[in-house]
C-alpha cells in the first residue's frame, strides 16, 4: 500500500497557540488528501476532505476558520490547529487517495497519527 | 443519514478461539467496505469488499459482504495475543465526485493467553 508520513508524531502546546500537523504522501501522487479526529475510545470522526489546488471541503460542525486546510502539492497536505483549546485535544490522522495504478477504489491509506495535547 | 454500526463493541476471547465480528451500514451511493485494524496508532488496512458473496482472506482472518442484507462479517481463526486490536469497519460512499470513508464505532478485541 502507499507509504504516508505524518509530522510531528506528538506535540504538546499551550492553550491559545497554534499547531500544524503536516501530512505527507512519499510514493504516490495524492490527489485527495482526509484530515480524521479520534477523541479516546471512539471511532474515526471525518473531519475535512482535501483536494490539491482547490478549497477543502469540511463536515458539518468543524470550523474551517479554526482548522486550516493546505493542499499545495501531490504530496503534501498540512492542517492547522489555530487558537487550540484543551478540548481540541485528540488523535488526529491523515489518508490519501488518489490515481495510483493499485485501485480504482477509495483505499485510503493512512499515517500514523499525531497526538496533540492542550494544555 | 448515512451510518455503520459494529458489534460487539467489546470482546474478551482466549488464544486459539473463533471470533466473529459484524458490521451493518445504511449508506447511500455504496462503493465498497473496508476493514482496519487498529492498534494504539492509526488503522492498517485488512480487507476491502466490493461484491457480495465473494469470501476475502489472509491467513487466519476472512471477510465476506452481503450487499442485499446490508453487513460484513470478519472472522479470525485460531486468536492469538497479537490479534488484540480494535477492528473497524468503514464504508466507502461516492462523495463529490470522490469518495468518503463513514467509520463504525469499533469492536475492541481482547485476546487472553
Amino acid at each position: 500500500g502507499a507509504v504516508v508520513s505524518q509530522h510531528p508524531s506528538r506535540v504538546i502546546c499551550k492553550s491559545g497557540t497554534s499547531v500544524k500537523i503536516e501530512c505527507r504522501s512519499l510514493d504516490f501522487q495524492a490527489t485527495t488528501m482526509f484530515w480524521y479526529r479520534q477523541f479516546p475510545k471512539q471511532s474515526l470522526m471525518l473531519m475535512a476532505t482535501s483536494n490539491e489546488g482547490s478549497k477543502a471541503t469540511y463536515e458539518q460542525g468543524v470550523e474551517k476558520d479554526k482548522f486550516l486546510i493546505n493542499h499545495a502539492s501531490l504530496t503534501l497536505s498540512t492542517l492547522t490547529v489555530t487558537s487550540a483549546h484543551p478540548e481540541d485535544s485528540s488523535f488526529y490522522i491523515c489518508s490519501t487517495s488518489g490515481t495510483s495504478g493499485m485501485s480504482s477504489y477509495n483505499e485510503q491509506f493512512f499515517g500514523p497519527g499525531t497526538r496533540l495535547t492542550v494544555l | 443519514e448515512d451510518k455503520v454500526v459494529q458489534s460487539p463493541l467489546s470482546l474478551v476471547v482466549h488464544e486459539g478461539d473463533t471470533v466473529t465480528l459484524n458490521c451493518s451500514y445504511e449508506v447511500t451511493n455504496f462503493r465498497s467496505l473496508l476493514w482496519y485494524k487498529q492498534e494504539k496508532k492509526a488503522p492498517t488496512f485488512l480487507f476491502m469488499l466490493t461484491s457480495s458473496g465473494i469470501e476475502k482472506k489472509s491467513g487466519r482472518l476472512s471477510s465476506i459482504l452481503d450487499k442485499k442484507e446490508l453487513f460484513s462479517i470478519l472472522n479470525i481463526t485460531a486468536t492469538q495475543t497479537g490479534d488484540s486490536a480494535v477492528y473497524l469497519c468503514a464504508v466507502d460512499s461516492i462523495y463529490n465526485q470522490g469518495g468518503k470513508l463513514i467509520f463504525g464505532q469499533g469492536t475492541e478485541l481482547s485476546v487472553k493467553p
